[in-house]
């Protein structure tokens, strides 16, 4: 069964451009969940999708946006990009939604977005 | 507000030891507590989890334990393997918000031949 795929793996953009990364969920899994990475800030709860719809969003600003297609897959959307988002970000999916035992969170190999 | 804290960054032990990684938590409405493993270039794994209902739960190495009125809890690796070196992250979860899990900060556990 293959994992959680990210595309691309690593990004280089300039301060004020955009980007767009992708994710594939695990066949089946329904809710795909997005996190960023920084140091020393463990991994922060940006938004999740379930069923092309978004249950959860974390605190972080309207530049950070997504989407679901009807296949699952998800995209995650920065605008005006600032140097602050340099970062990993991971893509989650889960069956039915939910971090207990019985549905946990499988983990992408992330984007690494560099910020210039 | 870091509703779940890992005061260690980095933790080396010796292979055949056991290994203790802490994490203390602010928010009694969390259900459940889980540990992910995470090695480098790769996403976090799962490894263990425990409801908030009981103060151990246990599989294989690995057994994680939850004392609720300290709200801590920790994850007791024995023995250590050198394989089980990696950052390890304590996170928390309530049934009511989905997917959206609270980490914390991680430990990195190296494991010493």
């Amino acid at each position: 069964k293959a994992g959680v795929t990210q595309t691309p793996r690593y990004l280089i953009k300039t301060r004020g451009q955009q980007v767009t990364l992708s994710c594939s969920p695990i066949s089946g899994h329904r809710s795909v969940s997005w996190y960023q990475q920084t140091p020393g800030q463990g991994l922060q709860f940006l938004f999740e999708y379930f069923s092309e719809t978004q249950r959860n969003k974390g605190n972080f600003p309207g530049r950070f946006s997504g989407r679901q297609f009807s296949n699952s897959r998800s995209e995650m959307n920065v605008s005006t990009l600032e140097l602050g988002d340099s970062a990993l970000y991971l893509c989650a999916s889960s069956r039915t939604g939910g971090g207990s035992y019985n549905s946990p969170l499988h983990f992408g190999n992330g984007t690494r977005l560099t910020v210039t | 507000d870091q509703q779940v804290k890992q005061n260690s960054p980095s933790l080396s032990v010796q292979e055949g030891r056991i290994s203790i990684l802490n994490c203390d938590y602010t928010n009694s409405m969390f259900d459940y507590f889980l540990w992910y493993k995470k090695y480098p270039a790769e996403g976090p794994t799962f490894l263990i989890s425990i409801s908030s209902i009981k103060d151990k739960n246990e599989d294989g190495r690995f057994t994680v334990f939850l004392n609720k009125s300290a709200k801590h809890l920790s994850l007791h690796i024995v023995p250590s393997q050198p394989g089980d070196s990696a950052v390890y992250f304590c996170a928390a979860h309530r049934e009511t918000s989905g997917s959206r899990l609270t980490f914390g900060e991680g430990t990195q556990l190296t494991v010493n031949p």
